[in-house]
Parts: C-alpha cells; sequence; structure tokens
C-alpha cells in the first residue's frame, strides 16, 4: 500500500516567487496536515485540514495557505518566498481528527529559497 | 520559554548501553504525548505513545510525569540502529484534531 506522498521532493526557488507542494494521504485517510522543519529544529505545525475543512492553523504568516480537495489531497502554497523560508515541509496523514498522535508523513519536500 | 523543550545532544553512547532522554512542556492542559524516531534527512515515524500509567515497548519504556510536566524515554541495551534524531511531541494546547508540538529533537548517536 502506498504511503503518504509528497511531490515535488527537492525544489529551489529565489525570494519573492510563489510554490506549490502536493500531498496524497494514505488511502482512506481523510486528515491532512502540514509541518515545517527547519535544519536542526523540530517540526513546526501549519495547518490541519479533515474533510476539505481546515481545522488547525499554526502561527505562519498569511503567505501561507492550504486547501484539500474531495480526494483528500491536499496543496500548500506559499506567497512571497523569503530566505527563511527554506525548510523540509512535511505533509501527514491521519484517518480522523481525533488525537492518537499517529500521524503518518511522507518523506517532504525540500525548499530551498535562494 | 518553548513550548516543548528537548536537550538536543548529541548523546554517543556504546553499543549495550542504557540512555534517557527527557522532554519538558509548558502548558499543563497538554492531554496526549508522544515520541517519535527521525533518520537523518527522512520523515519522522511514531515510536510510542505515552501513557499516564508509562508504557513499555521491548527495549523502550516511555513515562509521563504530569506534576513536573516531562516526559521520558528510556532505551536499554542501546543498537547500533538506535542511533537518530528523537523527538517529543504534545498535543495542540487545548485544541482538537491532530495537531502536535514538537520539542527540537535529542541526537542519539550509538557507537560500536
Amino acid at each position: 500500500d502506498a504511503g503518504v506522498t509528497q511531490s515535488p521532493t527537492h525544489l529551489i526557488k529565489t525570494r519573492g516567487q510563489h510554490v506549490t507542494l502536493r500531498c496524497s494521504p494514505i488511502s482512506g485517510h481523510k486528515s491532512v496536515s502540514w509541518y515545517q522543519q527547519v535544519l536542526g529544529q523540530g517540526p513546526q505545525f501549519i495547518f490541519q485540514y479533515y474533510e476539505k475543512e481546515e481545522r488547525g492553523r499554526g502561527n505562519f504568516p498569511d503567505r501561507f495557505s492550504a486547501r484539500q480537495f474531495p480526494n483528500y489531497s491536499s496543496e500548500l502554497n506559499v506567497n512571497a518566498l523569503l530566505l527563511g523560508d527554506s525548510a523540509l515541509y512535511l505533509c501527514a496523514s491521519s484517518s480522523g481528527t481525533v488525537n492518537t498522535g499517529e500521524l503518518f508523513f511522507g518523506e517532504g519536500s525540500r525548499l530551498t529559497v535562494l | 520559554r518553548k513550548e516543548v523543550e528537548q536537550d538536543p545532544g548529541p548523546f554517543n553512547v556504546p553499543e549495550g548501553a542504557t540512555v534517557a532522554f527527557n522532554c519538558t512542556y509548558s502548558n499543563s492542559a497538554s492531554q496526549s504525548f508522544f515520541w517519535y524516531r527521525q533518520d537523518c534527512r527522512k520523515e519522522p515515524k511514531l515510536l510510542m505513545s505515552v501513557y499516564s500509567s508509562g508504557n513499555e515497548d521491548g527495549r523502550f519504556t516511555a513515562q509521563l510525569n504530569r506534576a513536573s510536566q516531562y516526559i521520558s524515554l528510556l532505551i536499554r541495551d542501546s543498537k547500533l540502529s538506535d542511533s537518530a534524531t528523537y523527538l517529543c511531541a504534545v498535543n495542540g494546547f487545548g485544541n482538537a484534531g491532530n495537531m502536535l508540538t514538537f520539542g527540537g529533537g535529542t541526537r542519539l548517536m550509538v557507537k560500536p
């Protein structure tokens, strides 16, 4: 069975550009969460979506947005990229909103902003 | 003060050693606690949940101390394959859903 898949795996952008990251959850999972992991730090929560509705938002600026599609896949969009946005962006899926802590992470999209 | 704090390490231990990590959290309303393992340049994977009564899974033991607001992870008989970064995670403070707040991670290096 396929796990959480993310694309692209690596990308390089310049300051001011826009990026779209994509995530497909495990089949049957309806919840998708996005995390940002800066090198040397733990993952930081950005968004959670369940049944296409935003269920949680972390402390990130409005340049960050996301959505979930009817097939439960999700996109994370970041506008007006800054150097500090360089990080590993992790998508995690889970079966519901109940906080079991059982998040299944994808391998991430590694973004470098020059 | 960070919401979830860990000693970044690295902890360098020989094979067979016992090593313990602590993680402190700031919000006494936190309900759920977890340890994740992250290998270099890989995604985090759930190692174990932490229950109030403590729980054990093979060589790994996790404990929760609500009064002092910390969780611990004990690894006995360390293996080379245990080398990784260990992340503690706490459920989002007061919210529903799967918002986890992670510590910065503790790096473990097990040497032959």
